[in-house]
């Protein structure tokens, strides 16, 4: 089945150590987000990326850096990270073109991060 | 840029009661407003959504209605079952934009 993968799934990391969190999708879908997910918080948006050249700071994007190396692959890279980025991250994907249904977001399996 | 409210946090049912979940958001061109369900250690899935043409839509047990002049939706659960229990968020977002979640709502269905 086609699906979104995130890796890792679990990182300890420490204070002031870039990191890089990876999303592959086999859906074909050409859109791609990251949010981080805090207790009482919900979902709020780091990045998106609406196709290969295009990316958007979300809501929260101060500290965090993206990359869409191509359509299937996007990353998020925190250059120097800090406890209050302890957080679980989820990548989504959506599909313009899909008939009706232009903004349904399939979600990854989520990244625990936790920085010491 | 969108603001979403959800209402409550924490929502506690007996089996067989109905849930209702309730959200407002600020844009008026928002026309797109889905409901995702999270279980516990797992990831956000669609249940439901609804566009801005359309004033309730039904799926089994759960249902949504807009209320577009005032700017509110809401998520319906009739006969509650254990398996319902999990963290619901609504969101907005206008047509071929990023989505805006709420903060999310804590659903316990007690047996």
């Amino acid at each position: 089945d086609a699906d979104v993968t995130q890796t890792p799934r679990n990182r300890i990391t420490k204070t002031g150590k870039r990191i890089m969190l990876e999303c592959s999708q086999t859906k074909g879908h050409d859109r791609m987000y990251w949010y981080r997910q805090d207790p009482g918080l919900g979902l709020r948006l780091i990045y998106y990326s609406f196709d290969v050249k295009d990316i958007n700071k979300g809501e929260i994007s101060d500290g965090y850096s993206v990359s869409r190396q191509a359509q299937a692959k996007f990353s998020l890279s925190l250059e120097s990270a800090i406890p209050n980025q302890t957080a679980l991250y989820f990548c989504a994907t959506s599909d313009l073109r899909a008939q009706g249904a232009d903004n349904e977001q399939f979600f990854g399996p989520g990244t625990r991060l936790t920085v010491l | 840029g969108e603001n979403v409210e959800q209402h409550p946090s924490t929502l506690s049912v007996q089996e067989g009661d109905s849930a209702v979940i309730k959200c407002t958001y600020s844009d008026s061109a928002s026309n797109y407003f889905p409901w995702y369900k999270q279980e516990l250690g797992k990831r956000p899935q669609l249940i439901i959504d609804i566009r801005s043409n359309v004033g309730e839509k039904k799926d089994q047990r759960i249902a949504v209605t807009l209320n577009k002049t005032a700017k509110h939706f809401s998520l319906h659960i009739t006969e509650t079952q254990p398996e319902d229990s999990a963290v619901y968020f609504c969101a907005a977002s206008n047509s071929g934009y990023a989505l805006n979640f709420g903060k999310g709502t804590s659903l316990l269905v007690t047996p």
